[in-house]
């Protein structure tokens, strides 16, 4: 099946700092990357989606300035959270599609996020 | 925006009871889709179910799509401890098919 990774699996940045997280399909291209974001025992909520070539499109209520995304290969998609705050620590999971065939969408791993 | 609502939030069951956990709209959906996240893991997919009144099976769980398209669910039979984690059910509501998903359901078994 799809394999979709994360990378780092966990981070611990201090306030104010930036931190990238990187998502790549594995073994397919995808056109569309998802981003969500899970704060703990609660559910996934979607930040973003992630278009290879184009701009981001962002949820309602999800800052494009601080959630900086960039989809710049069909295997490579990244979200770089700038000034982090502790506010902003949760799991930062993303999500590709296969351009064809079902709908079903293939998880990353996921990163923890703790800023300190 | 779209809303999924998912009940019940917590359930307790001993090892081999039945478990079943609900999804609601308020509008009809496209598809329905269900996944399964173990503790410290990420979400899984389990099924995607497209037509009105669909039953699938996979080994002890049953899935149903509404005749309206607009409920779900997922019932567990003669539940196992591999079965703990949390099911989400996830309908398709954000830009480009990204997902809502419900609040999910945390499956606790005591043996």
């Amino acid at each position: 099946g799809a394999v979709v990774s994360q990378h780092p699996s966990r981070v611990i940045c201090k306030s104010g700092t930036s931190v990238k997280i990187e998502c790549r399909s594995l073994d397919f291209q995808a056109t569309t990357m998802f981003w969500y974001r899970q704060f703990p025992k609660q559910s996934l909520m979607l930040m973003a989606t992630s278009n290879e070539g184009s701009k981001a499109t962002y949820e309602q209520g999800v800052e494009k300035d601080k959630f900086l995304i960039n989809h710049a290969s069909l295997t490579l998609s990244t979200l770089t959270v700038t000034s982090a705050h502790p506010e902003d620590s949760s799991f930062y999971i993303c999500s590709a599609r296969t351009p064809v065939g079902s709908r079903e969408q293939y998880f990353g791993p996921g990163t923890r996020l703790t800023v300190t | 925006g779209q809303q999924v609502m998912q009940i019940p939030q917590y359930q307790h069951v001993q090892e081999g009871e039945d478990f079943t956990t609900y999804c609601n709209s308020s509008t009809t959906l496209s598809n329905i889709q269900w996944y399964k996240q173990r503790p410290g893991g990420h979400p899984v997919f389990l099924i995607q179910l497209v037509k009105s009144g669909e039953v699938k099976k996979q080994k002890r769980l049953t899935f149903q799509f509404g005749e309206a398209k607009k409920n779900s669910s997922l019932h567990i039979t003669a539940t196992q401890t591999t079965d703990v984690g949390t099911y989400f059910c996830a309908a398709p509501g954000g830009g480009a098919d990204g997902l809502t998903f419900g609040k999910g359901t945390h499956l606790i078994i005591q043996p």
